[in-house]
């Protein structure tokens, strides 16, 4: 199947600081979103982003289907921010609902 | 973004026991419902796949006859560990399909003593 892999697993920062994280992928997808998960565990869509370029606020995302990657860019970073980051996809031909996720990058953000 | 509930949202239970979870999609209707779980500290695995009104597709390792799936309706389904096992203690989250950008309740987080 599909491998997903995620870097970097964990990432520290002080506030105000910019970040990139990224999503490598193994095969042809036609979904591919973005998500955090709070301290509570609620998955909070960030972008939804099979390809093309998005920006929503201090957060944009990058995806080069072509190259099987997608970049997730946080800049002027806040506490808020903390938490992990999950991409997930799913497979071209299948179901979009049906999604993979990679295993996440763990952010902490500093006062 | 659609809204969607999980109930209960934490729930302890002994061992043997059963757990019903319930899921609802409150403003879209869901053919297809999506249970993942998560274990600590480790990523989302889908469970099974339920369309409305028909059996649920159960992902490899998952026992079908231990987490039970009703997708009776487009707007509810239902997930029952049955005589749950503290192996079975996880974070249970289901995703409703209604188009083509997924969302997902809010969570159940399964203690089994």
């Amino acid at each position: 199947g599909i491998q997903v892999e995620q870097s970097p697993p964990d990432l520290i920062l002080q506030e105000g600081a910019n970040s990139t994280l990224r999503c490598n992928f193994s095969d042809s997808v036609n979904n591919l979103q973005w998500f955090h998960q709070n301290p509570w565990g609620q998955l909070i869509n960030l972008f939804y982003i099979p390809s093309g370029t998005k920006q929503n606020g201090r957060l944009s995302a990058t995806t080069v289907a072509t190259e099987r990657y997608s970049l997730l860019y946080i800049s002027s970073s806040q506490t808020t921010d903390s938490g992990v980051y999950f991409c997930a996809v799913s497979m071209w031909g299948g179901s979009q609902g049906n999604l993979i996720f990679g295993k996440g990058t763990k952010l902490s953000v500093k006062p | 973004g659609a809204v969607v509930s999980q109930h209960p949202s934490w729930v302890i239970c002994k061992s043997g026991t059963s757990v019903k979870i319930e899921c609802r999609s409150l403003d879209f209707q869901a053919t297809t419902m999506f249970w993942y779980r998560q274990f600590p500290k480790q990523s989302l695995m889908l469970m099974a796949t339920s369309n409305e009104g028909s059996k649920a597709t159960y992902e490899q390792g998952v026992e079908k006859d231990k987490f039970l799936i009703n997708h009776a309706s487009l707007t509810l389904s239902t997930l029952t560990v049955t005589s749950a096992h503290p192996e079975d203690s996880s974070f249970y989250i289901c995703s409703p399909s209604g188009s083509y950008e997924q969302y997902f309740g809010p969570g159940t987080r399964l203690t089994v003593t």
